[in-house]
């Protein structure tokens, strides 16, 4: 019973560079939510998906950022011509019906993005 | 805008100490409320939940209770565990929504 896997774990980027990082949701979610967690802060919405469709994008940056959730594999959260506050944690989670309050987000493991 | 508001930690407790992490939230709707938890290098997990006013949630011997008159959701465990060394996060979503709103965590370690 395979929780929501992301990819890579850990990933070093130099200014100006792309950071693409991963996540495959739980087996028949079809719900993804991508979150920023600065340090030592709180968890940030960045953005809702569903297959191939954006649903909530009111927390990713205008720049730069982009999200997307193809029909077959993973979503991928894209960052362009990373800076150094781009280094943070980010968390996909994914839910099986997408209906609030009554389903739940599970949560992978992060990628921790350090930007050198 | 709608919001949550964490104790501030690290609360330091000893082994078999009882735990009490506040939390209080604004939000302009009727929100479902949950706590999460983070060990060292990992994701969150999902602890409890509650989904209306006067629900309690309750997992592993953590309990918190759904307050509307005093948009409260305080975590207690009578007796915690060094297991339970870890960050813990209050969150809300509101109906109709769905990103999770949390709040800035709570450190909790235990000493043996």
């Amino acid at each position: 019973n395979a929780g929501v896997m992301q990819n890579p774990r850990h990933l070093v980027r130099r200014r100006g560079q792309e950071a693409r990082l991963r996540c495959s949701p739980m087996k028949g979610h079809s719900h993804v939510y991508w979150y920023r967690q600065l340090p030592e802060e709180g968890l940030k919405f960045m953005v809702y998906l569903q297959k191939e469709n954006i649903i909530d994008e009111s927390g990713m940056p205008k720049e730069r950022f982009s999200a997307e959730f193809p029909k077959e594999g993973p979503s991928i959260l894209r960052i362009q011509q990373v800076v150094r506050g781009d280094s943070a944690a980010y968390f996909c989670a994914s839910s099986l019906m997408g209906l609030a309050g009554e389903d739940t987000q599970y949560f992978g493991p992060g990628t921790r993005l350090t930007v050198l | 805008g709608d919001s949550v508001t964490q104790m501030e930690g690290p609360v330091t407790l000893s082994e078999e100490a009882f735990l009490t992490i506040n939390c209080t939230y604004t939000a302009t709707g009727y929100p479902s409320l949950f706590w999460y938890v983070q060990y060292p290098g990992e994701g969150l997990q999902l602890l409890l939940k509650a989904t209306k006013a006067d629900d309690k949630g309750s997992n592993k011997g953590f309990e918190a209770t759904y307050r509307k008159e005093t948009t409260s959701f305080h975590l207690e465990k009578g007796s915690v565990q060094v297991s339970d060394s870890a960050v813990y996060f209050c969150a809300l979503i509101l109906t109709g929504f769905q990103k999770l709103v949390f709040g800035t965590g709570t450190r909790l370690l235990v000493s043996p």
